[in-house]
């Protein structure tokens, strides 16, 4: 696609219900990252992916989150037993080589979750 | 961790004048890439500009430029004749060039322009 992908763009959830948002990314990008943007914030990173592995995921704030990419390109960030502390933007971005730190992010909408 | 800081939660300027957004950063090493991403409502981080750590020129891209001052770590945004369409909130984001599947982000500017 001509851009990253993600939905719901909206979604309301109430505590102690599962989540799953999806990400998209620029076909033939390597490279897939989530991070989290509470209100007024700047994003914070969640984890990533080369293809399908999933190589940091020292950003999740805890074992409720899980994100998966099994086959290299589509990704999905569920959480489990929403709390109201989720509630955030959640935004995915790709890249499209692992190397090259100088290599920009494309970021997509995001989604925004509202726990009631 | 690195930290990035922007001091100014908030910024306003009249149309066609320049504006500066500040930002400083900290850390320990010596090669990394910084960046300004530009949010509009919409969501959606759009990037601006980006430096790398080595370069001492500073980027410079149509209205937008940076001064990149690696000694006192610090990388602020100059925005010429400011438009309309220049209103969003400013990230300022550091990147390593060790680890660089992070990107640490500031807190962000929101950016008013005046018509």
């Amino acid at each position: 696609g001509a851009g990253v992908s993600q939905s719901p763009r909206y979604k309301v959830a109430k505590r102690g219900q599962d989540v799953a948002l999806r990400c998209d990314p620029i076909s033939g990008h390597v490279s897939l990252f989530w991070y989290q943007q509470a209100l007024g914030q700047g994003p914070e990173f969640l984890t990533y992916f080369q293809n399908e592995a999933q190589l940091d995921k020292s950003g999740l704030p805890s074992d409720r989150f899980f994100a998966e990419r099994p086959e290299g390109s589509v990704s999905t960030l569920k959480i489990q037993r929403t709390q109201q502390e989720d509630s955030a933007v959640y935004l995915c971005a790709s890249s499209s080589r692992t190397g090259g730190a100088n290599q920009p992010q494309h970021f997509g909408d995001g989604t925004r979750l509202s726990i009631l | 961790a690195q930290t990035v800081t922007q001091s100014q939660p908030e910024m306003s300027v009249q149309e066609a004048e320049t504006v500066t957004l500040s930002c400083t950063y900290d850390t320990s090493e010596s090669d990394y890439y910084l960046f300004w991403y530009k949010q509009p409502p919409s969501r959606q981080m759009i990037l601006v500009i980006r430096q790398e750590a080595y370069k001492q020129q500073n980027a410079t891209e149509n209205r937008f430029s940076v001064n990149f001052q690696k000694a006192a770590k610090s990388f602020s945004l100059k925005i010429s004749d400011s438009q309309l369409g220049d209103a969003a909130m400013y990230f300022c984001a550091y990147r390593s060039a060790y680890n660089f599947n992070k990107f640490y982000f500031g807190s962000g500017t929101k950016l008013n322009v005046k018509p």
